[in-house]
């Protein structure tokens, strides 16, 4: 069972215009949330991160908005640009452990 | 570059073989991760270490799997008569013990290829 969910495996957006990526959660006790960016050939690298008491986290053109009702956040980056294509993962940590708990990505490509 | 390093970048083996991957963390991290990447899919949590001690492990770790972080600096992952269902790209983490709630720091990962 997939306790964290990313159900469009890609997006294209043109540059300039918003590009929004979706994760929805099934585990309640999930209080923490992070986004993940990783290009081909290399790591995930943090993005942003959100905690439960939140439902905003802005940081430059990247702004992550959590719906605790609907178990539903979405990473919004405005403008996009090229450089931003890759995979963005949305990720969460299990209840007292530090072990994260991955979606399966969603491909942004950003179209000049 | 003082980011988490990892070697090999890739290695190819032949089913039954035993492979060894090595993980350099970000040098003031106490906290080591490994994690395992197949195609499509989101990394997969193996096991977690807190300075020398394995706290933490995975179902996904199975028998053949034994990681080891000796000294609490670099760690070591090591799979024993490898299975082609253990080609994966294997990526290892690590974060400060007082940081940011779970920022894990990956490095570029190890490409495993069984034959």
């Amino acid at each position: 069972d997939q306790q964290v969910k990313q159900n469009s495996p890609s997006l294209s957006v043109q540059e300039g215009r918003i590009s929004i990526l979706n994760c929805d959660y099934t585990n309640s006790m999930f209080d923490y949330f992070l986004w993940y960016k990783k290009y081909p050939a290399e790591g995930p690298t943090f993005l942003i991160s959100i905690s439960s008491i939140k439902d905003k986290n802005e940081d430059g053109r990247f702004t992550v908005f959590l719906n605790k009702s609907a178990k539903h956040l979405s990473l919004h980056i405005v403008p996009s640009q090229p450089g931003d294509s890759a995979v963005y993962f949305c990720a969460a940590p299990e209840a007292g452990s530090y072990q994260l708990t991955f979606g399966k990505g969603t491909k942004l490509s950003v179209i000049p | 570059d003082t980011g988490v390093s990892q070697n090999p970048r890739h290695k190819i083996t032949k089913r039954g073989q035993n492979v060894t991957f090595r993980c350099d963390p970000i040098s003031e991290h106490n906290r080591l991760y490994w994690y395992r990447q197949t195609l499509g899919q989101g990394p997969e949590f193996l096991t977690y270490f807190q300075n020398e001690a394995q706290l933490e492990k995975s179902r996904l770790l199975s028998d053949r799997f034994s990681a080891e972080r000796p000294k609490g600096s670099f760690s070591t992952l090591e799979i024993q008569r490898t299975e082609q269902g253990d080609s994966a790209m294997y990526l290892c983490a690590s974060s400060l013990l007082a940081g940011s709630y779970n920022e894990q720091f990956f490095g570029p990962g190890t490409r495993l290829t069984v034959l």
